[in-house]
């Protein structure tokens, strides 16, 4: 099993372009999760998606942020326009639906908006 | 709302010491999850717990749910510098985890 997969690893772009992370869940995993990480503010959830269906989207900063989920192996959060304080990792996770086994998490995007 | 606080922020041991880090909630958990993440990596699921009083061992690490179910400790006997990470207790709200701040614990060899 080759986990959640995340790309791109690093991203630096300019202010006011858009930018794209992408997740790929563990297959069977039916739950799946996208978290900002700062030094500032900790691990935040920002939307998280059961059976393709966006459940919660609470934690999406404003309207810049949009978050899909096409099908079970696809996920993508899209930032548009970028601002330097969206700079921070971001990561993907995904989980069974009854969550006992927790989360698995992806190995984050590092985003760096100039 | 509902929230975790952990203590402490940053714990600083020589290699061979013991580690303790607490969770502490003002309102009844269902249960509690605990992840590593090792410095510029990303959260390690460890465990969860669900009984109240509930212990669980994994090698040098121990873990308990309060009796009331709400606080938790993570426990690490004899720590190594493989042991070097943030862990971050967490809990399940409504189908999704809420973290803590973490605690991110050093050793020096």
């Amino acid at each position: 099993d080759a986990g959640v997969i995340q790309s791109p690893r690093h991203e630096v772009t300019e202010m006011g372009q858009e930018v794209t992370l992408r997740c790929k869940p563990i297959s069977g995993h039916n739950s799946l999760f996208w978290y900002r990480q700062t030094m500032m503010r900790g691990l935040e959830l920002l939307i998280y998606f059961n059976n393709n269906v966006p459940i919660d989207d609470s934690g999406m900063p404003e309207d810049r942020f949009s978050a899909k989920m096409p099908n079970a192996s696809f996920s993508t959060l899209k930032i548009q326009p970028s601002e330097p304080r969206d700079s921070a990792v971001y990561f993907c996770a995904s989980s069974l639906e009854n969550n006992r086994g927790g989360y698995t998490f992806g190995s984050g995007t590092r985003l760096t908006v100039v | 709302g509902q929230q975790v606080m952990q203590i402490p922020q940053y714990q600083h041991v020589q290699e061979g010491e013991d580690f303790t880090t607490y969770c502490n909630s003002s309102t009844t958990l269902s249960n509690i999850q605990w992840y590593k993440q090792r410095p510029g990596g990303h959260p390690v699921f460890l465990i969860q717990l669900v009984k109240s009083g509930e212990v669980k061992k994994q090698k040098r690490l121990t873990f308990q749910f309060g009796e009331a179910k709400k606080n938790s400790s993570l426990h690490i006997t004899a720590t190594q510098t493989t042991d070097v990470g943030t862990y971050f207790c967490c809990y399940n709200q409504g189908g999704k985890l809420i973290f803590g701040q973490g605690t991110e614990l050093s050793v020096k060899p």
